[in-house]
């Protein structure tokens, strides 16, 4: 079964240095996806960035890059830079090609960012 | 904006009643997909349709349904309410069901049951 997990409950960084925040998978798909979304107080899940397990090439989007590690079944995301507005809430979810087919994503439990001045 | 729209943002009813709560998918998006995120279970898939079908069902209560319509905005029913059904429920859209894809979520729908 896929299972996602973040063992990191609460995380604090200082405003403009770089964060990671973990992710760990377990899937037996040879084909899924990776993503990430925050959920900031306001509650709203805002898409981050997405990896897929062929890419060679580690993703990145503006601020935020995907440490994609395949043989450890790891997709770190870090935040360069941190701002103020980066306080929230991140999940990691997955999707797999088979099981469950291509539609339901799977998430971790979550990590809770705070970006302090 | 993700451009998937949720109505109504908050929902306050009490136990035993019915609720519709309703969402309308990105433009082009086919595929809707319904979540409920809650303290004790986190974010669970509920149920998900492509074009107006049933696609994939997940942890969805037999007092729970959903449907798509010919429009592709998607309805999710809840009756016989109870205390334990208070959560934020998400709708998210993508444009088909690849791996790939990542699914836009809207607002959500935060309902509580007295």
């Amino acid at each position: 079964a896929q299972k996602i997990t973040q063992t990191q409950p609460g995380m604090f960084v200082q405003e403009k240095e770089a964060v990671t925040l973990d992710c760990t998978y377990d899937t037996s798909d040879p084909s899924y996806g990776l993503f990430w979304y925050k959920q900031p107080s306001s509650g709203e899940m805002i898409f981050l960035i997405y990896q897929g397990s062929y890419d060679q090439q580690n993703a990145t989007e503006g601020r935020y890059s995907l440490n994609f590690q395949k043989a450890r079944k790891s997709a770190n995301l870090v935040i360069s830079a941190s701002q103020l507005g980066d306080s929230a809430m991140y999940f990691c979810a997955m999707r797999g090609a088979f099981s469950g087919g291509y539609n339901k994503l799977i998430f971790g439990a979550g990590t809770r960012l705070a970006v302090h001045p | 904006d993700s451009g998937v729209t949720q109505t109504p943002k908050h929902l306050i009813t009490a136990t035993g009643q019915r609720v519709t709560l309703r969402c309308s998918p990105r433009s082009g998006d086919l595929s809707v997909y319904w979540y409920q995120q809650s303290l004790d279970q986190g974010l669970q898939f509920l149920i998900q349709y492509y074009n107006g079908e049933e696609r994939a069902k997940g942890n969805i209560l037999e007092r729970f349904s959903a449907q798509q319509f010919p429009d592709l905005h998607s309805e999710l029913n809840l009756s016989s309410l109870e205390l334990g059904d208070s959560a934020l429920y998400f709708c998210a859209s993508s444009e088909d069901t690849g791996n790939n894809q990542p699914q836009h979520f809207g607002d959500g729908t935060r309902l509580s049951i007295l």
